[in-house]
């Protein structure tokens, strides 16, 4: 499976800033997708992130908020913006190829004092 | 829509004996995909094991198998002689036989394996 590094792997944050994650692939991928983990609970879907054009958004979030860049077919980014406390999880970016399941990254605790 | 359902919030486990957790789901699809993610407290998500709708034999990997009831639509996950490593949330997830590839989490079982 594609080795997937995420990064930064955590961070420290203060309310109304912005935080970009990086997520690179040790190969080209189809699919790439964020997902973010708040405290105890499963894992929400953010967004596609589609190579070449504008990310697709689940219900719930939209772009002003969580903008996502997917320049090439290893590498996307999601940025967090004008955070609050509310926005403390784990991110976590997957990628999958066709019929094949997700692997993830290692994720990236945030937390918004 | 799809659901994951997982009715067990928690389970306990003796070290080297075997436990089971559930899961169901909804779906009016015909061909989906099924799994079984592992998260430990390192906050990795690891795939356990994997079900295609369309194959009727359960899948296994070492000492995990599944127990895939297509009618029923359920899907349980059984771990044999537990480790303390086994200690983990479990999530189970479904993929539609669409183009989207998008999971569709439960919302996990703690399990933890005692010595």
């Amino acid at each position: 499976s594609a080795v997937i590094s995420q990064k930064p792997s955590r961070d420290i944050c203060q309310r109304g800033t912005s935080l970009t994650i990086q997520c690179q692939v040790d190969s080209q991928v189809t699919m790439m997708f964020w997902y973010r983990q708040q405290p105890g609970q499963s894992l929400t879907l953010i967004a596609t992130a589609n190579q070449g054009s504008e990310a697709t958004y689940e219900s719930g979030f939209v772009i002003d908020k969580f903008p996502i860049s997917r320049p090439n077919l290893t590498f996307s980014t999601l940025t967090v913006s004008n955070m609050s406390p509310e926005d403390s999880s784990i991110y976590l970016c997957s990628v999958s190829g066709s019929n094949q399941p997700q692997h993830f990254g290692d994720g990236t605790r945030l937390s918004i004092l | 829509a799809q659901t994951v359902t997982q009715s067990q919030p928690e389970m306990s486990v003796q070290e080297a004996e075997t436990v089971t957790l559930s899961c169901t789901y909804d779906t009016s699809e015909n061909n989906y995909y099924l799994f079984w993610y592992k998260q430990p407290p390192s906050r990795q998500m690891i795939l356990v094991i994997r079900q295609e709708a369309y194959k009727q034999q359960n899948a296994t990997e070492n000492r995990f198998s599944v127990n895939f009831q297509k009618a029923a639509k359920s899907f349980s996950l059984k771990i044999s002689d537990s480790q303390l490593g086994d200690t983990a949330m479990y999530f189970c997830a479904f993929i539609g036989g669409g183009s989207n590839y998008k999971l569709t989490f439960g919302k996990g079982t703690l399990l933890t394996v005692n010595p």
